[in-house]
């Protein structure tokens, strides 16, 4: 059965350091999505992409967050310059329509900032 | 903006019926959806409501009543592997296709 994969599993920052947390969708869907997750809080929407281009984005997507489908099959998530607030569980999503009733989720990263 | 609520806990043992109620407030209402999250995994999709009535799939069963802005999430002869979090999660036609999640609902199996 066809998945989404993430990776790093756990990434370990500086406060201040760039990370990239990297994503491969399910091969056939077209509408991706990163949420995170704040330990043992609820999974917060940050951002949607479809066709090249954001198509939401919540508030928690600041100037400091980025995404890019730098080729065919990869999605990433850019944060510039990390704070300590960032720490969470970091959740790549795709699904094939834009009905958004079914997201698949990936394995998610967590992103530890010191 | 949207908004849920789920109970925090409920505690059931094996074989039983348990309920998991979810009301939200959204202004362009378009679905209801239900995750479950085992501890330390991805949310995994269970069940999607976008008209009024029951949909089965299984054990598990969803209810949607859009005039009541009320869900629920039926899970059926219970077993120790349900024990998990469970999140009603709605979509707004006014946000595109963003998910917003309730709180959860951590849900613990007894033998």
């Amino acid at each position: 059965e066809p998945e989404v994969t993430q990776t790093p599993s756990h990434q370990v920052t500086q406060m201040g350091q760039e990370v990239i947390l990297r994503c491969v969708p399910i091969s056939n869907h077209l509408y991706f999505y990163w949420y995170r997750q704040i330990l043992g809080q609820k999974v917060e929407f940050l951002v949607s992409f479809y066709n090249n281009e954001i198509s939401e984005k919540s508030e928690i997507f600041d100037d400091q967050f980025s995404v890019e489908r730098p080729d065919g099959s990869n999605f990433t998530l850019k944060i510039r310059s990390t704070k300590l607030e960032d720490s969470a569980m970091y959740f790549c999503a795709s699904s094939r329509t834009g009905q958004g009733s079914e997201q698949y989720f990936g394995p998610g990263t967590r992103l530890t900032v010191t | 903006g949207q908004s849920l609520e789920q109970p925090s806990e409920v505690t059931a043992v094996e074989g039983a019926i348990v309920q998991i109620n979810c009301t939200y407030q959204t202004s362009g209402f378009y679905g209801l959806s239900w995750y479950q999250q085992h501890d330390g995994g991805a949310p995994t999709f269970l069940s999607y409501n976008g008209l009024d009535g029951l949909e089965e799939t299984g054990r598990f069963s969803s209810f949607l009543s859009r005039s009541d802005s009320y869900g629920y999430l039926l899970l059926q002869e219970l077993q120790m592997k349900d024990s998990a979090s469970y999140f009603c999660a709605v979509r707004d036609r006014n946000a595109g296709n963003m998910l917003t999640f309730g709180g959860g609902t951590r849900l613990m199996v007894k033998p």
